[in-house]
């Protein structure tokens, strides 16, 4: 299982949307609908913003949406806003009850 | 509401054991499957493995199979995590979570620091 590949870096000015992707192999992303993705702000536990490909869970913003094209993911950040500048992973499941997460993309609000 | 509280920072020697522990409330504890996430420090996030209280059957990542053991004791609704020889390179942030609505971690512990150094 090798980690998923994201891009180190994303930015956008406030209001604008950006887009991260995850590519995986048809072993784990492009295998399963279960791919999420987990916010995380420095010295904070990660917190779920969309999970089963482009599912929110309670309280997430519709800002955030996810989709999935072959065996890759994207998670879109729509109207960007200041508090949204964090680390963002993405996580696949990848059979056996095992899953495997992105190498991590930072997002900087400019 | 559904709680994860994981036990307290720990500081240890190369060679030592260590057993860390995450209690789960607010939820049937042995009907979900509970596992664990290492940060580096500055790095990401890494998938270790994953146990079902129910009936103890326990998943690890290829990366962490034989050098971690997951365990619960579903009595007191806690999981495990522990090393038999700590290494240096095991000094890291470890996270519980917990899968209840999908195939995916969707609650966290609050992280237990582990520092192994000389």
């Amino acid at each position: 299982q090798s980690a998923l590949t994201q891009p180190r870096s994303v930015s956008g000015s406030p209001g604008q949307s950006v887009t991260i992707s995850c590519t995986g192999t048809s072993s784990d992303v492009g295998g399963y609908n279960y791919v999420s993705w987990y916010q995380q702000h420095p010295g904070k536990a990660p917190k779920l913003m969309i999970y089963d490909v482009s599912k929110r869970p309670s309280g997430v913003p519709d800002r955030f949406s996810g989709s999935k094209s072959g065996n890759t993911a994207s998670l879109t950040i729509s109207g960007l806003q200041a508090e949204d500048e964090a680390d963002y992973y993405c996580c696949s499941y990848a059979g056996s009850y095992t899953s495997v997460f992105g190498t991590g993309t930072k997002v900087t609000v400019l | 509401e559904v709680q994860l509280v994981q036990s307290g920072a720990e500081v240890k020697k190369p060679g030592e054991s260590l057993k860390i522990s995450c209690k789960g409330s607010g939820y049937s504890f042995t009907s979900y499957w509970i596992g664990w996430v290492r940060q580096m420090p500055g790095k990401g996030l890494e998938w270790m493995g994953i146990i079902y209280p129910g009936d103890s059957d326990t998943r690890y990542s290829p990366s962490f199979q034989g050098q971690v053991t997951i365990s619960a004791d579903k009595s007191i609704s806690t999981a495990y995590l522990q090393w038999s020889s700590l290494k240096a390179s095991d000094t890291a942030m470890y996270y519980c979570a917990t899968r209840i609505a999908s195939l995916t971690f969707d609650y966290w512990g609050q992280g237990t620091l582990v520092t192994v150094s000389s």
